[in-house]
């Protein structure tokens, strides 16, 4: 079956503009969560959602928010763009919430966001 | 929330056994030990997961210690295609469904 997919892969929006990611979960999954990765920070989690509610948020401003649909897609939104949101933004999903011994999440290939 | 501690980097040679160590000396009674695998420019892939001794899947063997400070990756005659980063994760039912990445260990293998 079809992994996840993240669009667009590659997205260039200058400094002050907003931008919104999008993603389909494996087919059946409901649980999808967001992942920011820089060189500097490494891979760090922004929230996650499932049944169209988020569930937990990571340490990111109010300016990085999303949501969840109907049908499990999600999408990811940055206002006010800044030059260090420059980063490589992965979705992962999984069929419930990743918690105890469910470890195993999906990831996508991820969207490449450049800040000029 | 337990913190792992991982080599920054490994070498090794196609068809050699590698083993990376992780230690995670907090770790908690509920917490499960993960192992996932990134190559550049690609979202990272679950290997292999286990709670103690030892558990073995068609691409990797995990070995946990009874005390469960660390555990060690271990990947038999690697091939040029597994030079990727390996994370160690610990977590349980606290983590709120958040995976937290450390570092990484970025493994190269050479012909």
């Amino acid at each position: 079956k079809a992994g996840v997919t993240q669009t667009p892969r590659y997205l260039i929006k200058t400094r002050g503009q907003q931008v919104t990611l999008s993603c389909s979960p494996i087919s059946g999954h409901r649980s999808v969560s967001w992942y920011q990765q820089t060189p500097g920070q490494g891979l760090q989690f922004l929230f996650e959602y499932f049944s169209e509610t988020q569930r937990n948020k990571g340490n990111f401003p109010g300016r990085f928010s999303g949501r969840q649909f109907s049908n499990s897609r999600s999408e990811m939104n940055v206002s006010t763009l800044e030059l260090g949101d420059s980063a490589l933004y992965l979705c992962a999903s999984s069929l419930v919430p990743l918690r105890g011994e469910n470890t195993e999440a999906f990831f996508g290939q991820g969207t490449r966001l450049t800040v000029v | 929330l337990a913190k792992t501690t991982q080599p920054i980097s490994m070498d090794s040679y196609e068809g050699q056994e590698v083993n990376i160590t992780c230690s995670h000396n907090n770790i908690a009674t509920n917490d499960y030990i993960t192992w996932y695998q990134q190559f550049p420019s690609q979202g990272p892939r679950f290997i292999i997961q286990g709670y103690k001794t030892k558990v073995t899947n068609e691409v990797a063997s995990l070995f946990i210690p009874a005390d469960r400070k660390s555990s060690t990756l271990s990947l038999p005659r690697v091939s040029l295609s597994d030079t990727a980063v390996y994370y160690c994760l610990v977590g349980g039912n606290n983590q709120g469904g958040k995976l937290i990445f450390g570092q990484g260990t970025e493994l190269s293998v050479k012909p």
